[in-house]
């Protein structure tokens, strides 16, 4: 089956600092790549759809200069988190599709940020 | 609006069968979507309806009714290691996924 990784599975990062996530498709080629973020006991929230060599599509109420998305390949995207703050801290899950979207979604295993 | 409805918390005994209820209104329908996920762990996906009736997969089946807006996820001979998040999640009519909030499942011995 498709495999999607992610790296780092966690950091620590002072306030202040930016941090990069990782994914990448294995073995198949991610036309579309999510990114979401979870809070504990809480469902996945969509942050934003990124298709391969065009800007990414942010959900309302995420701040694009904040969470830059860079779909690179059709096998890498990246998150950074720029300027993170205490209130960044959470569990951050990407997924690729092999399609424009029609597809399911094959997730990576998460990266667990923790801002102090 | 879009959304997705499913019980917050369910209990069921090791051995047992349990079904998890989604309810969905959305703008479109291109799919049913149930995954699961153990805590600090991401989803890994169980099933995928897109026509009315049951699919089953093993110990897991999955049914849906379009017409109702309605989907259950059934788990049978339930295992200790069942115990999780199963998430709903809806395609609209721009592909894009409604997740549901998620049913935690506690299986007891």
């Amino acid at each position: 089956g498709a495999v999607v990784s992610q790296h780092p599975s966690r950091v620590i990062c002072k306030s202040g600092t930016s941090v990069k996530i990782e994914c990448r498709s294995l073995d198949f080629q991610a036309t579309t790549m999510f990114w979401y973020r979870q809070f504990p006991k809480k469902s996945l929230m969509l942050m934003a759809t990124s298709n391969e060599g065009s800007k990414a599509t942010y959900e309302q109420g995420v701040e694009k200069d904040k969470f830059l998305i860079n779909h690179a390949s059709l096998t890498l995207s990246t998150l950074t988190v720029t300027s993170a703050h205490p209130e960044d801290s959470s569990f951050y899950i990407c997924s690729a599709s092999g399609t424009s979207g029609s597809d399911e979604q094959y997730f990576g295993p998460g990266t667990r940020l923790t801002v102090t | 609006g879009q959304n997705i409805d499913q019980p917050t918390e369910m209990t069921a005994t090791e051995g047992a069968i349990v079904q998890i209820n989604c309810t969905y209104q959305t703008s479109g329908f291109n799919g049913l979507f149930w995954y699961q996920q153990h805590a600090g762990e991401a989803p890994t996906f169980l099933s995928y309806n897109v026509l009315d009736g049951l699919e089953e997969k093993g110990r897991f089946s999955s049914f849906l009714s379009r017409s109702k807006g309605y989907s259950y996820l059934l788990l049978k001979e339930l295992q200790m290691k069942d115990s999780a998040s199963y998430l709903c999640a809806v395609k609209d009519s721009n592909y894009q996924l409604i997740w549901g909030a998620g049913t935690k499942l506690i299986i007891k011995p």
